[in-house]
């Protein structure tokens, strides 16, 4: 069985804060990938990354960054110098050998405030 | 410019008429995903098409279909919404052979 699980329901910062968000998964497939999403209150899904099984190495995208770990099974997501536009609800996803599909985790509500 | 397109992005329909959501893309991509999302939960997958294959999910209830006429369109049918269904439905596409999905804006449906 695939599962996503985000323990972290609600994180609230002050601008200017660094803050992760915590992901681990579990699956029985070789071959996965990992996502994260940026869910606004406008309701869309943005994607934000994509990691293979394969590939550990963190990555750094401006201010975000994702630190892959297979030995802990985990795929933590941090902002650094958060900004109000960063307040979304943020979703870890898997996807393995089933066409595709998207396992979700239950999303973590992140509010920055100024 | 918008990729995935979902037309309305709101609407509003009576407990039992049925209602139709729209989903284009502009990505040429050759799967196409529909999703519910009610309000503080993940997206739940409804079904999806690989190409002109329907894929359901098993606990997809029967009073949701599903249309792709071509590649570049994909319909929601709800035939008798009830107040349960009022949610966000996404549509979402992929490519074939890569893995990730993009999604749309969205559609928030309200059942009265």
């Amino acid at each position: 069985a695939q599962k996503v699980t985000q323990a972290q329901t609600e994180i609230s910062v002050v601008e200017k804060e660094d803050v992760t968000l915590d992901c681990v998964y579990e699956t029985r497939d070789t071959t996965y990938y990992l996502f994260w999403y940026k869910q606004p209150p406008s309701g869309e899904l943005v994607f934000l990354i994509r990691r293979n099984s394969f590939d550990e190495q963190n990555e750094i995208s401006g201010r975000y960054s994702w630190n892959f770990q297979k030995s802990t099974s985990s795929f933590n997501f941090t902002i650094t110098a958060s900004q109000v536009v960063d307040s979304a609800v943020y979703f870890c996803a898997l996807s393995g050998n089933q066409g595709g599909k998207l396992i979700f985790g239950q999303g973590t509500e992140l509010s920055v405030k100024p | 410019d918008a990729m995935v397109i979902q037309n309305p992005r709101y609407q509003v329909t009576q407990f039992g008429k049925p209602v139709t959501l729209s989903c284009s893309q502009t990505l040429n991509h050759n799967v196409m995903y529909w999703y519910q999302q009610k309000s503080s939960q993940a997206p739940k997958l409804l079904f999806h098409y690989y190409d002109k294959d329907f894929n359901n999910e098993a606990d997809t209830p029967d009073n949701f279909q599903s249309r792709r006429p071509n590649t570049s369109f994909c319909f929601l049918d709800i035939r008798s919404p009830g107040l349960g269904d009022a949610a966000m439905y996404l549509c979402a596409t992929r490519l074939g052979g890569l893995e990730t999905q993009y999604f749309g804006p969205g559609t928030r449906l309200l059942v009265l």
